[in-house]
């Protein structure tokens, strides 16, 4: 049971365009939501958090959007620049399970 | 500060055998917890620890365990190797395990690459 969707595995941008990710859930006691980035060889690290009490947050060139009614969130890189190419996963949780589930991947490439 | 080590980084293996692997946190970080990452699942969370107790499981085989010490180190072991188990194991450290806030990110290892013969 995959309780966060990443329906898209690849997507590719060209450079200074956006870039948006998407990621759907289906439990609807998660109420923290977090993106990580993931280059080959390397652990995942964290870019940007939401909690279900916002909408909306932003970081530089990185904004999450959140639609609670819908249980969906997204990515978006503007602009999106040829070092952010990686995979990318969100993650959701729930308090005091002090666990995150995480998606599947989607894996980005920004073309020069 | 250093970051989250995990040894070994590979590892080969052949079915039946066991197998165990390392994780230092950040200093400081009290919290650990371990993912699987195979191609196509993603990360799977394994399990979490914090100040030498599991709080939280992932729905994975009993062959699959683990250990937290009271310098906050972490071991996980996985005895009688299946083919299936081949994958990137991923150690994240944080200050609490609260998964509910900003101020509580969980920060990864490079994770130990594991083949199954």
């Amino acid at each position: 049971d995959q309780q966060v969707k990443q329906n898209s595995p690849s997507l590719s941008v060209q450079e200074g365009r956006i870039s948006i990710l998407n990621c759907d859930y289906t439990n609807s006691m998660f109420d923290y939501f977090l993106w990580y980035k993931k280059y080959p060889a390397e652990g995942p690290t964290f870019l940007i958090s939401i909690s279900s009490i916002k909408d909306k947050n932003e970081d530089g060139r990185f904004t999450v959007f959140l639609n609670k009614s819908a249980k969906h969130l997204s990515l978006h890189i503007v602009p999106s620049q040829p070092g952010d190419s990686a995979v990318y996963f969100c993650a959701a949780s729930a308090s005091g399970t002090y666990k995150y589930i995480f998606g599947t991947g989607t894996r980005l490439k920004v073309l020069a | 500060k250093a970051g989250v080590t995990q040894t070994p980084r590979y590892l080969i293996k052949t079915r039946g055998q066991q197998v165990t692997l390392s994780c230092s946190p950040i200093s400081g970080h009290r919290s650990v917890s371990w993912y699987q990452q195979t191609p196509g699942q993603g990360l799977q969370f394994l399990f979490e620890y914090f100040s030498e107790t599991q709080r939280n499981k992932g729905n994975f085989p009993g062959r699959f365990s683990g250990r937290q010490f009271s310098n906050s180190r972490s071991e996980m072991n996985v005895s009688t190797l299946e083919l299936g188990d081949s994958a990137l194991y991923l150690c994240a450290s944080s200050l609490w395990g609260g998964t509910s806030s900003s101020t509580d990110t969980q920060y990864f290892g490079p994770g130990t690459r594991l083949t199954v013969l």
